[in-house]
């Protein structure tokens, strides 16, 4: 079955330690992205890729890196500069980026120790 | 920038019932899209709109795109239990498919 697999489940990151997300997809879609949700509310872009070897800045890319040097990969790595990370991030890709996310992948919980 | 109010926040029915929820935006959307998540999972897409008067069906569950093309409607029919989760509009409209997402409905379904 295609699909998105985010890890790790849940991860607790330390003061002025950097920590990255996982993002996998086996859906051969070109077009990724990364949300941010926090409670109660929509989910908000932080980047989005529309193809290998290029990404956009989302709404709230501040204090988040991403890279995408294979289409199947979409790391997000969240950086001390970021003060409040604790939130629930999604992962999610289309076939391209005019039809919007069509799969999100389960998601990665951040806390902070 | 983009504004979309969705509601009702949070719908308490009986199983069998009929449901109606809906979104509004500040602008002229080009799409729309309808999600589910359930607890610790990602949301899981519905529906997709892409035209004006559009109405669509995915089993029990049928949206529409307005004509005005500022709203649309999720109306789920006879609802069961696992109907229970929180459903998210999102649109996006002009060339940069820019997407805006409401902060969801709370459906709870009462055996």
């Amino acid at each position: 079955d295609g699909g998105i697999t985010q890890s790790p489940k849940y991860l607790f990151r330390k003061e002025g330690q950097n920590v990255t997300l996982s993002c996998e997809q086996n859906l051969n879609h070109d077009a990724m992205y990364w949300y941010r949700q926090d409670p109660g509310q929509g989910l908000r872009l932080i980047y989005y890729s529309q193809i290998v070897n290029d990404f956009q800045k989302g709404d709230i890319a501040e204090g988040y890196s991403v890279s995408r040097e294979k289409k199947e990969s979409f790391p997000l790595t969240v950086t001390s500069a970021q003060k409040n990370p604790t939130a629930f991030y999604l992962c999610a890709s289309s076939i391209d980026r005019s039809r919007g996310p069509q799969h999100f992948g389960d998601g990665t919980r951040l806390s902070i120790l | 920038g983009q504004q979309l109010n969705q509601s009702p926040q949070s719908m308490f029915i009986q199983e069998g019932e009929d449901v109606s929820m809906n979104c509004t935006s500040s602008s002229i959307f080009n799409t729309w899209l309808w999600y589910k998540q359930e607890p610790g999972e990602g949301p899981v897409l519905l529906i997709a709109l892409y035209k004006a008067g559009e109405l669509t069906s995915n089993g029990r569950l049928t949206a529409q795109f307005g004509i005005t093309r500022k709203d649309s409607f999720l109306n789920i029919s006879a609802s069961i239990p696992s109907d229970v989760g929180i459903y998210f509009c999102a649109g996006s409209g002009g060339s940069n498919y820019k997407l805006t997402f409401g902060k969801g409905t709370l459906l709870t379904v009462n055996p």
